[in-house]
């Protein structure tokens, strides 16, 4: 069985800011990882995604996470945050063994300040 | 290619109503999967269908939601009778392998 912890429930920051949203999971077996973002009145979106190889793993607007085995962690950076990044942002986990069931963390609402 | 499409995308009903929800899922996916998040909590995975068979309905709440997949396309959810605490977000996600493409959700509210 596998469960996700994000730590943080909301983070507000000023545009053009960095943010880093912590994701840390538990597990028995070998995971993949998922980053989905929900954007205002909409549904849920693949950001990026760990399956294998690199661990450090990117979107095309501009995030990166890095999977991180020794802490269980699957953090998800930005550099520098636009207002259009305000969503909410979910971490999730599965088994790497074939098709298996997303375990979800609570989600982090991300709110961006000009 | 089009998405994962659910419908409704609204619904309200009063407790011991019937409701059915619907997901079509992407083209060519085997893998389709239902999750739910009520107000305030996390995301929490309902059932995962390969093709026309159910591969794991362990997060199934009870017995008032029947789920199916007749012909390994489509998915229907029925919850029967509603309860209050059945209100949410009901999410649709469709796979060939490991990675899940959601739908927009139906969001159900029960009075």
């Amino acid at each position: 069985a596998q469960s996700v912890t994000q730590l943080d429930s909301q983070v507000p920051v000023f545009e053009e800011a960095p943010v880093e949203l912590r994701c840390n999971y538990s597990s028995s077996v070998s995971v993949y990882l998922f980053w989905y973002v929900q954007y205002p009145n909409q549904g849920l979106q693949l950001l990026l995604k760990y399956l294998s190889g690199s661990t450090l793993v990117e979107s095309i607007n501009g995030f990166e996470a890095e999977f991180n085995k020794s802490q269980t962690s699957f953090h998800l950076r930005k550099p520098s945050v636009h207002i259009s990044d305000t969503a909410e942002y979910f971490c999730a986990v599965s088994g790497s063994q074939g098709a298996q069931k997303l375990v979800f963390g609570q989600g982090t609402r991300l709110t961006i300040n000009p | 290619e089009a998405g994962v499409t659910q419908f409704p995308s609204h619904s309200v009903i009063e407790k011991g109503q019937t409701v059915t929800l619907r997901c079509d899922p992407i083209s060519g996916h085997d893998n389709l999967y239902w999750y739910r998040r009520v107000m305030g909590k996390e995301i929490k995975f309902l059932l995962h269908f390969v093709k026309e068979s159910k591969q794991d309905e362990s997060g199934m709440p009870n017995n008032r939601f029947l789920a199916e997949r007749t012909g390994g396309t489509y998915s229907t959810l029925k919850v029967q009778p509603a309860e209050l605490e059945d209100s949410g977000v009901y999410f649709c996600a469709s796979s060939q392998a490991a990675t899940q493409y959601f739908g927009p959700g139906t969001r159900l509210l029960v009075l």
